[in-house]
């Protein structure tokens, strides 16, 4: 069965360094998504994606992040300086097009010392 | 915008019983209502959505309902078993491909 994969499965980085985090979604979904859960928290909508531009940005979203679709098959989430409220384990989703059902990958745990 | 609150924050069941989770939004826009497992260390995994012209829905062990007019829909699972223990989270979307607004999720244990 397809699954969306995403590395790595854990990153430390320092308080100001920039992070890119890499989602494969599944190959014939449309639309991509961004969340983040800080731990203990609810699931937070980040950013969405279709046809190479962001098609909708929550507030959690700003600057700091940006996404990109660099080839046919992964899409990243890159923060340019990292903060310490930034530490969560971020979810990469996708989604067919044509239907409303999320695909989730397993995460990747950010921590920022 | 939308918010969605869930109930209770954790639930202890015995094998074999019933466990039913709750939901309520405040936009009535929204229209499609997913429910996710999240094991320890994975990502949410969709186990069972509802559409707003359903009133129902149910796959083996699990259902959902949704009543529109309160604006609340429950998960329920029944003959439950210790693999269903996990945080189960409940969401809301306007519209295909749109955002899921999330609850703060249910952590169900249930014990042997």
């Amino acid at each position: 069965e397809p699954e969306v994969t995403q590395t790595p499965s854990h990153q430390v980085t320092q308080m100001g360094q920039e992070v890119i985090l890499r989602c494969v979604p599944i190959s014939n979904h449309l639309y991509f998504y961004w969340y983040r859960q800080i731990l203990g928290q609810k699931v937070e909508f980040l950013v969405s994606f279709y046809n190479n531009e962001i098609s909708e940005k929550s507030e959690i979203f700003d600057d700091q992040f940006s996404v990109e679709r660099p080839d046919g098959s992964n899409f990243t989430l890159k923060i340019r300086s990292t903060k310490l409220e930034d530490s969560a384990m971020y979810f990469c989703a996708s989604n067919y097009g044509i239907s409303y059902e999320q695909y989730f990958g397993p995460g990747t745990r950010l921590t920022v010392t | 915008g939308e918010n969605v609150e869930q109930h209770p924050s954790t639930l202890s069941v015995q094998e074999g019983d019933s466990a039913v989770i709750k939901c309520t939004y405040s936009d009535s826009a929204s229209n499609y209502f997913p429910w996710y497992k999240q094991e320890l260390g994975k990502g949410p995994q969709l186990i069972i959505d509802i559409r707003s012209n359903v009133g129902e829905k149910k796959d083996q062990r699990i259902a959902v309902t949704l009543n529109k007019t309160a604006k609340h829909f429950s998960l329920h699972i029944t003959e439950t078993q210790p693999e269903d223990s996990a945080v189960y989270f409940c969401a809301a979307s306007e519209r295909s491909q749109g955002n899921l607004i999330f609850g703060k999720g249910t952590k169900l244990s249930v014990k042997p």
